[in-house]
This record gives structure tokens, sequence and C-alpha cells, in this order.
């Protein structure tokens, strides 16, 4: 499968612990961006990196949040001392900036539960 | 602020109808508009998409309508099938920036 991959798809974990979360992109894509999806929501921007350079961040990335590009291929989304209101379906996409196309291709998403 | 938003929240038609699906965007300086489709437990799915400077793209059974006077975005699914069930979302994305997602609808296919 070639396409975006997120792990784990499902996390359970008590208020006040960290989780992580990883992506990879497809292959030759340059920018990788992190999304969060509350129930019955749309999906809400949280960060994007081009390459390893992270060039935005959402006002909900709040300080407990961080996210890293160390070698601009996967990505790492960090939740420290997690609240529950960080119970979210958590996507990571991919695009291109070298083609014509602004498709962004998201991966299957990780589940998070905090309990 | 800039919102993208949709009209009806849910959406039930009989296989074999079209569906019509509606959204409103506030931002009259986007040029760039997608539907996703995002069925449960996966990612969103890219179905189609359209610029400003065109009013209407057409793709395989679906086919996307863009009325900036308006500043409204339809999709419209025809011949609607039980594999079409799904939420879908409308989306402005300007170039190579992050995709601004409205509320989504959910629709139903009723065998």
């Amino acid at each position: 499968d070639t396409g975006v991959s997120q792990d784990p798809r499902h996390k359970i974990t008590k208020r006040g612990q960290n989780v992580t979360f990883r992506c990879d992109p497809i292959s030759e894509h340059n920018r990788l961006y992190w999304y969060r999806q509350t129930l019955g929501q749309g999906p809400e921007f949280l960060t994007y990196f081009q390459n390893e350079a992270q060039l935005e961040k959402s006002r909900l990335l709040s300080d407990r949040f961080s996210a890293e590009r160390p070698k601009g291929s996967f990505s790492t989304l960090e939740i420290q001392r997690t609240e529950q209101g960080d119970s979210a379906m958590y996507l990571c996409a991919s695009s291109t900036t070298s083609g014509s196309s602004d498709e962004q291709f998201f991966g299957p998403g990780t589940r998070l539960t905090v309990l | 602020g800039e919102s993208v938003g949709l009209h009806l929240p849910t959406l039930s038609v009989q296989e074999g109808d079209n569906s019509i699906i509606n959204c409103a965007y506030s931002n009259s300086a986007s040029d760039y508009f997608i539907w996703y489709k995002q069925e449960s437990g996966k990612g969103p799915q890219f179905i189609i998409d359209i610029r400003s400077n065109m009013d209407k793209r057409q793709g395989q059974r679906v086919t996307v309508l863009l009325n900036k006077t308006v500043k409204h975005l339809s999709l419209q699914i025809a011949a609607t099938q039980p594999g079409d069930s799904a939420v879908y979302f409308c989306a402005e994305i300007p170039l190579y920036d992050k995709v601004i997602f409205g509320p989504g609808t959910s629709l139903s296919v009723i065998p």
C-alpha cells in the first residue's frame, strides 16, 4: 500500500498520560499536514510541514501538543498530559508541491480516547 | 471569520435517484474548492475539485457546481448507489495550504 499510513489506529489512554502518534506520508510528498476531527464535525487544521520545517501551527495546537518531522519523511504528533477534550480522530495528510494538483491524500486516522 | 458550511446535516435518498448536497462559503476570495467523501473509520477521500474560474465540473457520476455570486457550492451524484453512503464535506483550500472543511452532510442510500 503506497498511501498515507498512521499508527496506531486506535489509542485509549488515561487522563494525564502522554501519547504519540506516527504518520508515514506518500514517499515523494514533501508536505505533511495534521488535522483533528471530532464526531460530526469536519477535520480542523492543526499544523503542517514542508520537508522538515514546520511552517504553520493552528491556535488549536496548545503547548501540550508538539509535532516533528525530523528527516522530512515520517512525522510524529505528541500530546502531553492528555485531557478528555483531546479525544478525537487525528488525521494526517500529505501532498506535493511539485505537481499541478493541490490534492492532499489522507491517512485512515488515529482515534484517541482519553478516559 | 472565514467559514465553509453545509445547509443540510443529513440526506436520505433512494438507490438509483440523484443526490444533491449543498454548501455555502463565506470567503469571496476563495478560489479553489474540493468535495471529500468520508466513510466510517476512514480518512477523507478526494471526490472532485473546482476552481473559481469555472462554474461546473463533471466527473464520473459526480458534478460540482459553483455559484460565486451567492457563494454556493453543490455536489450532484447521479444514480446514487449504496456505496455512496458516507459523510460528504465541502472544503476550501488556498494553493498549497491547509484545507478548511465544512461540518459535513451524512448521505444515506436506501436500497
